[in-house]
Formats: structure tokens, sequence, C-alpha cells
């Protein structure tokens, strides 16, 4: 089966930098991607991994080792609109199909 | 459009009807998802369109939903019989392709009752 795991809920401080993990259990695996999910809203595409390593898109940034079955998403600057939940994604099989984490709840406080 | 679009936005149903959920999928994408999300929880995924190919059924959860789509453009899925356990939020994605991510729609509410 799949399966990823991330920690349910991250608190940090507006300006601060925060790491949110995930592990996963795929057969098949092909690539990592991050999706944030404001309440009400529908999921927005942040970043795919599809080799080891880093990849920035402004204040966030991804990484993937796939020898760790690893990789976490890294907020940077943190602003209170950053307040959401956010999901780790596996691409298995076709490469397209994604099977997501159970999210992490990123609470941004003063 | 611009974006994908789901009708209803919100649906309530009695249980034991049937119901029909749309997507209208961002024009030019080749690839189409449904998954279905509980309060306060991930992501499962039901059904994957990519193209003309035969769809990939296996997270459909029983044999009362099915989906289809025509003319490589807009989807039906269709819940029959409903369930209380049916109740959640559908949401439908299209995709180019890995690197640009899949785009959302902002989902059905079902409510059923």
């Amino acid at each position: 089966g799949q399966s990823l795991e991330q920690p349910s809920e991250v608190t940090a401080v507006e300006g601060a930098i925060v790491q949110i993990n995930c592990t996963y259990q795929t057969s098949g695996f092909y690539g990592l991607s991050w999706y944030q999910q404001h309440d009400g809203g529908a999921p927005t595409f942040l970043s795919y991994n599809g080799l080891d390593g880093l990849e920035e898109t402004g204040r966030f940034s991804s990484f993937l080792s796939r020898s760790d079955s690893y990789g976490y998403l890294l907020l940077q600057e943190l602003q209170m609109k950053d307040s959401a939940s956010y999901f780790c994604a596996s691409h298995t099989g076709t490469a397209s199909k994604l099977t997501f984490g159970t999210g992490t709840r990123l609470q941004v406080t003063l | 459009g611009a974006g994908v679009s789901q009708s209803p936005s919100n649906k309530v149903t009695e249980k034991g009807k049937d119901v029909e959920l749309r997507c209208d999928p961002i024009s030019g994408h080749t690839a189409l998802y449904w998954y279905r999300q509980s309060l306060g929880q991930g992501l499962e995924f039901l059904i994957y369109f990519q193209g003309n190919s035969a769809p990939d059924k296996s997270g459909l959860p029983s044999d009362r939903f099915s989906a289809e789509r025509t003319g490589g453009s807009v989807s039906t899925l269709t819940i029959q019989r409903t369930q209380q356990e049916d109740s959640a939020v559908y949401l439908c994605a299209s995709s180019l392709g890995l690197v640009d991510g899949y785009t959302f729609g902002s989902g059905t509410r079902l409510t059923v009752v």
C-alpha cells in the first residue's frame, strides 16, 4: 500500500522558519509534491521534487531524499497568511496519480 | 475558463437518492482526477482520466460510484443510492504534467441526510 506520514500540527511565530517533514512508504515511487490548503479552500500546488535535492520557489523550498524515503517543505519569513494545511503527496505508478498524506496544520502566531 | 469549475458547490440529498457532480477542467489539460475529502482529513483518490486511455478506477469505494468524461473534457461523477458516509467534499483537478501540478476546483460539498 501507500502511506505518507506528516506531523498533524505545527505552530510558529511570524517571521520565523518552519520545516514540515514527510516520510513515505510507497511502491513505484516517482516523486513528491506539496500542496497548501486554506480552510474552506481548494488545495493549491506548491512544488514538485522528482530528483533528490532542494527545489526553491520564493519563500518556500522543498527537499527530497529517495534513499531515506523522506522529504520536507521549508517555509521562510512566515506570514500570517501562511496559516493553512500542508499536504505532501507521492506520485506512483502512472506518475500522474497522487496519493496524499493526512496533512499538517500550520498555525502562524504573532 | 481560467480554472477548474465544479457544480453544484453544495448539494444536500436524502439517503438513497442518486447525485451527479460535474467538473469542467482547464481547457487543454488531458488529465482529470476526482478526489474526496472528509472534514479535517486528507484527500482520498477516486478516479483518474488520461486522454483517451481507460480510466484508473482503483479508488472508487464501491460500485455505487461511477464517473465518465465526455469528449476529453467535462466529467461527471455519479453516486447512486447515497449513504451518509458519502458525505464529504468532492474535489476535481486537472493537470498538464507533474511539474505543473494539479489545479483543483473549489469542490462540491455533499451532505447526505
